[in-house]
């Protein structure tokens, strides 16, 4: 079956780094996506892979590794906005978005 | 303002009664997707459409049913609502189904709760 895993909730510092993991099994792959989602609001695209390695986008940055089935997300210099969800979705064969359950990311001052 | 809206924001429904989600987008997007989100269980894709004039079923498309009429409109219907339907519901679109790099864009929810 098609599964992604990613960690149900992560704890970090205000001003620190934290990589949030996630890893797919997909039926064929065409890219992986991460989106932020707020509390009571919309996920809203962040990053899209489908080659092996980092992209960097300011603050945020997004790696993958194809062979292992594996993505990370790494927020830096985390600000108390970066509190929320971060789903990690897997576009299959099929061209059909598979959905994590998401990583809750709480940020203490 | 450019982006998918939905209506209504939310809604108590008493099981047994039937029920339309609006969904509107005015990015010309060809593709069209209704999902629903429960605590713990992440997005799950209901019914979906690739173009005007065609729909397909999702992940969990039992007591869901769509129609395509136009670009711009996706209208969800709960023929009998049932408590477990009890959800937040997403409407997104995306330029084109099946490209590469299609990402998706959301609307801001609507949260449907059936007694």
């Amino acid at each position: 079956g098609q599964n992604i895993d990613q960690p149900t909730e992560m704890t970090a510092t205000e001003g620190a780094i934290v990589q949030i993991n996630c890893t797919y099994q997909t039926s064929g792959f065409n890219g992986l996506f991460w989106y932020q989602q707020h509390a009571g609001e919309a996920p809203t695209f962040l990053s899209y892979n489908v080659l092996d390695g980092l992209e960097e986008k300011g603050r945020f940055s997004s790696f993958l590794s194809r062979s292992k089935g594996y993505s990370y997300l790494l927020l830096k210099e985390l600000q108390m906005k970066d509190s929320a969800s971060y789903l990690c979705a897997a576009l299959d064969s099929n061209y059909q978005l598979i959905w994590g359950a998401g990583t809750k990311l709480i940020i203490k001052p | 303002i450019a982006g998918i809206t939905q209506a209504p924001t939310s809604q108590i429904l008493a099981a047994g009664r039937r029920m339309t989600l609006r969904c509107t987008q005015d990015m010309r997007h060809n593709a069209m997707y209704w999902y629903r989100q429960d605590l713990g269980l992440g997005l799950r894709l209901i019914h979906y459409s690739n173009t005007a004039g065609t729909t397909g079923k999702g992940e969990v498309p039992d007591g869901y049913s769509v129609s395509r009429a136009n670009t711009d409109d996706f209208p969800l219907t709960l023929a009998s609502a049932v408590p477990s339907q009890t959800s937040v519901y997403f409407c997104a679109s995306s330029a084109e189904a099946g490209a590469r790099t299609d990402t998706q864009y959301f609307g801001p929810g609507t949260r449907l709760t059936v007694l």
